[in-house]
């Protein structure tokens, strides 16, 4: 079983949509988790990033960690054209600081929004 | 320009063949990374380096080596390529120093092909 898994979709929605993606987990020491955002045939950039439990909004975007549930959500509202790309959840049980936050990817959910 | 910077871009290849990826980067971090990226697997790391005095063996480093050659290069061979070594390539890197996110930071990538 992996550590971390991820529905690959792929996942279409109209424009508009409020949009869900998900990732369970399996590590109980995870603490840091971050969504990372792919365009076609470019590297993933940061979108979110959360330590421990709660909730963090940015604009159009809320990541959600429930971590007695081991449980990430990404949700998007009133999603454009120009989310579509593929999404990939990653976690880690320690900051990037002076030792290593070795990063686990979820396997990337493909999200089309097409208008 | 891109502050990492990925060559070859794309590259077909024979069995056997040996193979260098290179990576080059503006940004002044100390850490890079090579990562690989398949359909339904997510991303993997290959291998990653804190500076250029040390490497470090990743989760799937069997077939590959590195070299870091200065602060802002890190390349990654494959000395005899073999088919299953079909995949996307990518080099990021990130800061070093405690605090910060260990946000990473990605090139576009490198689609290597062995036939």
């Amino acid at each position: 079983q992996k550590e971390v898994e991820q529905d690959p979709g792929p996942l279409s929605v109209p424009e508009g949509a409020i949009v869900s993606l998900n990732c369970t987990y399996s590590n109980s020491a995870f603490q840091y988790f971050m969504w990372y955002r792919q365009y076609s045939r470019k590297g993933p950039e940061l979108l979110m990033y959360t330590y421990s439990s709660g909730n963090k909004e940015d604009g159009r975007f809320t990541a959600q960690v429930d971590k007695s549930s081991k449980y990430i959500s990404l949700f998007i509202r009133d999603s454009q054209p120009s989310d579509s790309a593929t999404y990939l959840c990653a976690m880690s049980s320690n900051a990037g600081g002076t030792s290593y936050g070795k990063l686990t990817f979820g396997q990337g959910t493909i999200l089309t929004v097409h208008p | 320009d891109a502050d990492v910077t990925q060559t070859p871009r794309n590259r077909i290849t024979k069995t056997g063949k040996r193979i260098m990826l290179e990576c080059s980067q503006t940004k002044g971090h100390d850490r890079m990374y090579w990562y690989r990226q398949d359909p339904g697997l997510g991303l993997q790391l290959i291998y990653y380096s804190f500076d250029v005095k040390d490497i470090n063996k990743g989760e799937i480093s069997d077939g590959y080596s590195v070299s870091r050659q200065a602060q802002a290069k890190f390349s990654l061979s494959l000395e005899s390529a073999i088919p299953n070594q079909t995949a996307l390539y990518f080099c990021a890197t990130s800061v070093g120093t405690s605090g910060n996110t260990g946000e990473l930071f990605f090139g576009e990538g490198s689609r290597l092909t062995v036939l």
